[in-house]
């Protein structure tokens, strides 16, 4: 089984600064089929990056993914005040199918 | 336009069998490549994958849960079930089903979630 772990857990910022999130993987994920995923409380989550850098449709190019292999990172480049949520990234390469713990982005 | 809707009890006793239903629209499971997976998340807590049906009925289970969870889809093509058994206290969470694209295999569509809380 992947274990995924994020950093921070928390991040805590103002509208306009960027935001960098991080999620390192225990083991190479196969074809970098890594998610992240943006969470508002009471909500499902929303599908931000696939494939560890390709956007879903309909995000803000503010949303960016990168890496390969075990270090995968998100990055907004100017947090909106809608942005402020809690983000995972999840492996989907294999089952089963890990998430990350999660890094709360909260304003400052 | 896909949707993805989870329907349930919101209240179950330990030890009983939880049966919850994912009825979509906007695609089917007669399509090639397609799946619907179930996923929870306990309040507070991270997102859990629990399970996966794909179109040709070809199914993954977590491990952890293996002994307890069984997942279907139905002949219209627009339902799938997940029934876990001998629920626990523990089990309490939101509970939601996603498709999984075909191809690019990610999780793109999810739906809203339904809470389910065992009670002792």
């Amino acid at each position: 089984e992947i274990v995924l772990t994020q950093s921070p857990g928390t991040l805590s910022l103002s509208p306009g600064e960027r935001a960098t999130l991080s999620c390192t993987a225990s083991q190479s994920v196969t074809s970098n089929f890594l998610a992240w995923y943006q969470q508002k409380p009471g909500q499902a989550p929303r599908l931000l990056i696939y494939a560890a850098s390709s956007r879903a449709a309909g995000i803000p190019d503010r949303f960016s993914g990168s890496g390969s292999g075990t270090d995968f990172t998100v990055t907004i480049s100017r947090v909106e005040p809608e942005d402020f949520a809690v983000y995972y990234c999840q492996q989907y390469a294999g089952s089963p199918y890990s998430f990350g713990q999660g890094t709360k982005l909260d304003v400052k | 336009q896909i949707t993805l809707k989870e329907s349930g009890p919101t209240l179950v006793k330990s030890t009983q069998t939880l049966t919850l239903t994912c009825d979509f629209s906007g695609f089917s499971l007669y399509t090639s490549g397609v799946g619907v997976a179930w996923f929870r998340q306990s309040p507070g807590k991270a997102l859990e994958w629990l399970a996966l049906i794909y179109w040709d009925d070809d199914k993954r289970i977590s491990p952890s849960l293996k002994s307890r969870l069984t997942i279907t889809k139905d002949t219209s093509g627009n339902r799938v079930v997940l029934t876990m058994t001998n629920v626990d206290p523990l089990d309490t969470a939101t509970y939601f089903c996603a498709r999984r694209r075909p191809k690019l295999l990610m999780f793109d569509y999810w739906g809203q979630g339904t809470l389910v809380t065992v009670s002792s």
